[in-house]
């Protein structure tokens, strides 16, 4: 059972353009939400991460938005780069309980920057 | 200064196989955890030690052990090795009950052949 669907699978974006990533989720007691970027032969590497008591975080050029009632959050990338080129890993866990130290992961987005 | 390391990066074996991944953070972390990446990138945790208590254990075959001496390192051994056991293994380590994040080595390729 996948707890947080992550779409699209691949997204190619022209340098310049904003790339977009989406993610729902089905548990209500997740309250951290995480975005990991992993370069090839690498280890994923926190990107920027909400909590739901706001429904916007942004950092430089990315932006996560957050719905709350809709179970979903956003990664936006505005001037999208070559160097952006990467997978992206959306991530929830539930901060509160006794599992708060386990991270579900969407399945990845691969994204391509095309100069 | 590297904060999550492991050894090996590569390991090629043949089925069948005893291996060890090894795995140390600098943090002054007092959790950690190992991950399979499989060949499409899904990351799934498999097993978290928190102040070397194992506090999470996926449904891992038993052919997986893992040991941690201290909470700075967390070790991944693997009986029998089998095909499917091909993957990317990586360490993470974090602090329990934080809002830090976890932390992630550069992984292990493991073939087994």
């Amino acid at each position: 059972q996948q707890q947080v669907k992550q779409s699209p699978q691949s997204l190619i974006v022209q340098k310049g353009g904003i790339s977009i990533i989406n993610c729902a989720y089905e548990n209500t007691a997740f309250d951290y939400f995480p975005w990991y970027q992993q370069f090839p032969g690498k280890g994923p590497a926190l990107l920027i991460a909400i909590r739901p008591d706001v429904s916007e975080k942004k950092e430089g050029r990315f932006t996560i938005s957050f719905n709350k009632s809709a179970k979903q959050f956003s990664l936006h990338i505005m001037d999208s780069q070559p160097g952006d080129s990467a997978t992206y890993f959306c991530a929830a866990s539930d901060m509160s309980g006794a599992g708060s130290y386990q991270l579900t992961f969407g399945k990845g987005t691969k994204l391509s920057v095309i100069p | 200064d590297t904060a999550v390391s492991q050894t090996p990066k590569y390991l090629v074996t043949q089925m069948g196989n005893d291996k060890s991944i090894k795995c140390e953070q600098n943090l002054g972390h007092d959790t950690m955890y190992w991950y399979k990446q499989d060949s499409k990138k899904f990351l799934k945790i498999m097993f978290s030690y928190n102040n070397k208590e194992l506090i999470i254990n996926e449904t891992v075959p038993n052919r997986f052990s893992p040991k941690s001496p201290d909470k700075a390192h967390l070790n991944l051994h693997i009986n029998s090795l089998e095909l499917g056991d091909s993957a990317v293994y990586f360490c993470a380590s974090s602090l329990f009950l934080s809002t830090d994040t976890q932390y992630f080595g550069p992984g292990t390729r493991l073939t087994v052949l």
